[in-house]
């Protein structure tokens, strides 16, 4: 079945620095790709996608690309702040006519201090 | 805005209690979801619905039910409560031909305990 697989956390980094998360997958098919992303106390947010391979995602200043070859959908921030403290999941849906749902990885705690 | 509004944020129940989370949402999406979430587990779906009165059985079911009588509401029914039933359930929701991710939107979740 479908899944995916990110990196253990907790991740502390200090304000500025650079951030990976990294996440694959695997699934059959072309799934599209997600980061999702929970602030304390509350939902998830999207924070960005890609459909397609190659295609890449961006938000906020966070970006990942699909890469099909890797199976891999890495989350990159090039300078983080500590409003960027929260939780982060990576996810896939494969079309399933309008059925889709979202198969998540465990998640990254991500800490980030002044 | 979009709203998925949780009844309940914290509840604490007893074992072999009935207990009803309710979920609703105001953006007349066709599909609507029920995760829990639980440390180093993630996320896991529990059941989905994709109309009224239609459910599909997530990837956890065993334990849970739902109902779907109007578009707006899905709500989550532990017949029994365990203790192993103790985590953060989220609802979500999203139209039909959009629900790959783009406008699936979460509630701010309902923590239960079961002691």
């Amino acid at each position: 079945g479908d899944s995916v697989t990110q990196m253990e956390g907790p991740v502390t980094l200090s304000e500025e620095a650079f951030l990976t998360i990294n996440c694959t997958y695997t699934a059959t098919g072309y799934p599209s790709l997600f980061w999702y992303v929970q602030y304390p106390g509350e939902g998830l947010q999207l924070l960005l996608k890609a459909t397609k391979a190659d295609d890449k995602g961006s938000n906020k200043g966070f970006e990942a690309t699909y890469r099909k070859e890797t199976t891999s959908f890495h989350l990159e921030k090039g300078s983080v702040q500590v409003s960027d403290s929260a939780v982060y999941f990576c996810a896939l849906s494969r079309p399933n006519f309008g059925n889709e749902k979202l198969t998540f990885g465990t998640g990254t705690r991500l800490t980030i201090i002044p | 805005d979009v709203k998925v509004t949780q009844s309940s944020r914290y509840l604490v129940k007893r074992t072999g209690e009935k207990v009803f989370l309710e979920c609703v949402q105001d953006m007349d999406h066709e599909n609507m979801f029920w995760y829990r979430q639980d440390p180093g587990l993630g996320l896991r779906l529990i059941y989905f619905s994709y109309d009224v009165k239609m459910k599909e059985k997530g990837d956890i079911p065993e334990g849970y039910s739902v109902s779907r009588e109007k578009k707006e509401r899905f709500s989550l029914i532990l017949e029994s409560a365990s203790t192993n039933q103790t985590s953060m359930y989220l609802c979500a929701s999203g139209t039909f031909w959009e629900s790959s991710g783009n406008t699936i939107y979460f509630g701010e979740g309902s923590w239960l305990t079961v002691v």
